[in-house]
């Protein structure tokens, strides 16, 4: 069973910083998926990784496969960007995904 | 671009009642579909998987006659809490995998149930 430790749980950031959430996990895997989940529960998928980096406007995402470790960053962060961003990884061939805990985020103006 | 509807957004329900929610994939077709449940500060926990057209696969430890699943078309899947207890309490949240050739396949999420049971 793969697992998924996510640091920090808790981060409070400073409109404008730079941000950075980390996942490791302990089992060779083919996708990983950064999450973002709103207060109201709702979940959006940011990105869905096999290798290198990803980048969508202000978020960044990388995967290190060989260290088993992805990284989400977040420049000129904001207070919308406040949420709980969760890590996900998987197998290609299957759609089942195991979650780490999340990554509280809260910006302040 | 896909989305993922799910209703209600939250119930609540008396102790013994049961309390059907509903997934639908709206402009894609999702063979399966997962439900998950997560408790407060913790990480989504699978439930089970929804197959259309055929029985769902359960998790370890979840009991398949108290969560019904049916998959009965290719856009919906539905979760039924049966006999519902207050520790059944939780957000249930479903979501469909959108198959894609490139740069592969996008997962989408429900907005999620919160299920407050009295």
């Amino acid at each position: 069973k793969n697992e998924v430790e996510q640091s920090p749980q808790n981060l409070t950031a400073q409109e404008g910083e730079f941000i950075t959430i980390n996942c490791s996990y302990s089992v060779g895997i083919s996708a990983l998926h950064w999450l973002q989940q709103h207060p109201g529960g709702g979940i959006v998928s940011l990105f869905m990784l096999s290798s290198g980096k990803k980048k969508h406007g202000r978020l960044i995402a990388t995967i290190n496969i060989q260290e088993k470790h992805s990284s989400l960053h977040i420049t000129a962060s904001h207070p919308r960007d406040s949420a709980v961003y969760i890590c996900a990884v998987g197998w290609a061939g299957s759609y089942q995904l195991t979650f780490g805990k999340g990554t509280k985020l809260s910006v302040i103006p | 671009g896909a989305v993922v509807s799910q209703h209600p957004s939250w119930v609540i329900c008396k102790s013994g009642t049961s309390v059907k929610i509903e997934c639908r994939s709206l402009d894609f077709q999702a063979t399966t579909m997962f439900w998950y449940r997560q408790f407060p500060k913790q990480s989504l926990m699978l439930m089970a998987t929804s197959n259309e057209g055929s029985k769902a696969t359960y998790e370890q430890g979840v009991e398949k006659d108290k969560f019904l699943i049916n998959h009965a078309s290719l856009t919906l899947s539905t979760l039924t809490v049966t006999s519902a207890h207050p520790e059944d309490s939780s957000f249930y949240i479903c979501s469909a995998t959108r198959l894609a050739t490139g740069s592969g396949n996008t997962i989408y999420f429900g907005e999620g149930s919160w299920l407050t049971v009295v």
